[in-house]
C-alpha cells in the first residue's frame, strides 16, 4: 500500500530555514510527481509545488519562488521541502502528496509536519 | 492564478440530510476539478477527481458534477463519518489553487 511518511516537528527562530521530509513506499518513487502542501492554524490549503521525481524538475508557485527548494533523492524514496528566511506567518502544517499519475490530484498524502515560526 | 471561490463556507446539516457544496472558478477549469474531505488534525482526503470521477474507497453517496467554471459536490444523505471540511482544487495549471473550504457541523 502506498504510505508517505514525514518528518516530525520543528521549531524555528524568524530568518532560520526549515527542510522537510517525505519517505515513500508502495509504490515506484520516480513514477509520480509528488506536490507540497501548507496549512496554516485554523486556515485552508494552500498549494506550494510539485517535483518530478524522475528528473528533479520542479514547479513553485510564484508565492515561494526564491524561497524553496524541493529535491529529491531517489535512492532512498523520499523527498524534500526546504524552505528559507522563515517567518511567523510561515507557521503551518506541511503535507507532502502524492498525484495520481499524469493528472495532478493528489491522491496520498503524508500525515503532515508541524512548522513552528517564532522568536 | 485561477481563483476558487467555495460556498457556502458553513453548512449547518442532519444526519440523512442532502447536502450540495458548490465550487466556482474564475475561468473555465473542466474537468480538472477534485474534491478532498478533511477532518481535524488529519491530512486531505481525495473524494472526487476530473469533476465527476470517484476516487476508489469512497462511499457512493459522494458525487461530483459540473463543467466550465461551475461545479459542485453532493453527499445525497448525510452519516455521521461525513461531518469535516470540504475544498474544491482546480488542477489545470498552475499554480494550483483550493477553494476557501466548506465546514459541515452538526445542527
Amino acid at each position: 500500500q502506498v504510505q508517505l511518511v514525514q518528518s516530525g516537528a520543528e521549531v524555528k527562530k524568524p530568518g532560520a530555514s526549515v527542510k522537510v521530509s517525505c519517505k515513500s513506499s508502495g509504490y515506484t518513487f520516480t513514477g509520480y510527481y509528488m506536490h507540497w502542501v501548507r496549512q496554516a492554524p485554523g486556515q485552508g490549503l494552500e498549494w506550494m509545488g510539485w517535483i518530478n521525481p524522475k528528473s528533479g524538475g520542479t514547479n513553485y508557485a510564484q508565492k515561494f519562488q526564491g524561497r524553496v527548494t524541493m529535491t529529491r533523492d531517489t535512492s532512498i524514496s523520499t523527498a524534500y521541502m526546504d524552505l528559507t528566511s522563515l517567518t511567523p506567518d510561515d507557521t503551518s502544517v506541511y503535507f507532502c502528496a502524492r498525484d495520481g499519475g499524469g493528472t495532478s490530484e493528489s491522491k496520498y498524502w503524508g500525515q503532515g509536519t508541524l512548522v513552528t515560526v517564532s522568536s | 492564478d485561477i481563483q476558487m471561490t467555495q460556498s457556502p463556507s458553513t453548512l449547518s446539516a442532519s444526519v440523512g440530510d442532502r447536502v450540495t457544496i458548490t465550487c466556482r472558478a474564475s475561468q473555465s477549469i473542466s474537468p480538472w476539478l477534485a474534491w478532498y474531505q478533511q477532518k481535524p488534525g488529519k491530512a486531505p482526503k481525495l473524494l472526487i477527481y476530473k469533476a465527476s470521477s470517484l476516487e476508489s474507497g469512497v462511499p457512493s453517496r459522494f458525487s461530483g458534477s459540473g463543467s466550465g467554471t461551475e461545479f459542485t459536490l453532493s453527499i445525497s444523505s448525510l452519516q455521521p463519518d461525513d461531518f469535516a471540511t470540504y475544498y474544491c482544487q482546480q488542477y489545470k495549471s498552475s499554480p494550483l489553487t483550493f477553494g476557501g473550504g466548506t465546514k459541515v457541523d452538526i445542527k
